[in-house]
């Protein structure tokens, strides 16, 4: 079946640090990824996506991803993070061509100012 | 505003009763979703519809049903089957596949029974 794991459920940084969340996905065909991020109290936001070309893409907010294929994962990176990126971020994928999006579990992250 | 709507925001349901939760969206989006958030389980997928008077059972789909009369909307029906039917429940909705599938979500609805 497929599926995706997101092995960090809580992840606790001071202002500054850098962050890397990792997701791995099970499917082997063509996928369409997706990082969303849900900020306290509001609803689930797209922060960036991958569909085809650059395996390095960026979003919102300095938030960037790389898919690598060969790992099937998609890690959320951003190099130095804000007490205003605490939220809880979901790493989904989506086989191509199909209207299924399959998520992870998510992870809390909780930035310290 | 585009977008998508859901409501009540909180509902109170007592055991035993059926309760109906509205999405409407004006995206123009062919497809639309449910989804229930639980902690520490992520989305999980209850029932999709890819076009009008058509829908498919996702994961959980024991206990709920829905209707798509219309493109813009797909309500979901929580029925007294459903054991554990408190949650975080959130519609969404994609344009077509060649459009660039992004899913994009509406505020959710609380749903507690009492």
């Amino acid at each position: 079946a497929q599926s995706v794991s997101q092995h960090n459920h809580h992840v606790i940084l001071s202002e500054a640090a850098s962050l890397e969340l990792g997701c791995n996905y099970s499917y082997g065909g063509t996928v369409n990824l997706f990082w969303y991020v849900q900020y306290p109290g509001q609803h689930l936001q797209l922060l960036l996506k991958y569909f085809s070309g650059d395996p390095l893409v960026k979003g919102i907010k300095g938030f960037e991803a790389e898919f690598i294929k060969s790992k099937f994962s998609f890690n959320l990176r951003k190099p130095s993070v804000q007490w205003s990126d605490t939220a809880e971020y979901f790493c989904a994928v989506s086989p191509s061509g199909t209207y299924k999006y399959i998520f992870g579990t998510g992870t809390r992250l909780k930035v310290l100012a | 505003d585009g977008g998508i709507t859901q409501s009540p925001k909180y509902l109170f349901r007592k055991e035993g009763q059926n309760v109906t939760l509205s999405c409407e969206q004006n995206l123009n989006h062919d497809a639309m979703y449910w989804y229930r958030q639980d902690p520490g389980q992520g989305l999980r997928l209850i029932y999709y519809s890819q076009i009008v008077n058509d829908f498919q059972k996702g994961d959980i789909a024991e206990g709920y049903s829905v209707s798509r009369e219309k493109k813009e909307s797909f309500p979901l029906t929580v029925t007294s089957a459903q054991k554990n039917p408190t949650a975080f429940y959130l519609c969404a909705s994609s344009p077509p596949i060649l459009s660039g599938n992004t899913i994009y979500f509406g505020e959710g609805s609380w749903l507690t029974v009492v």
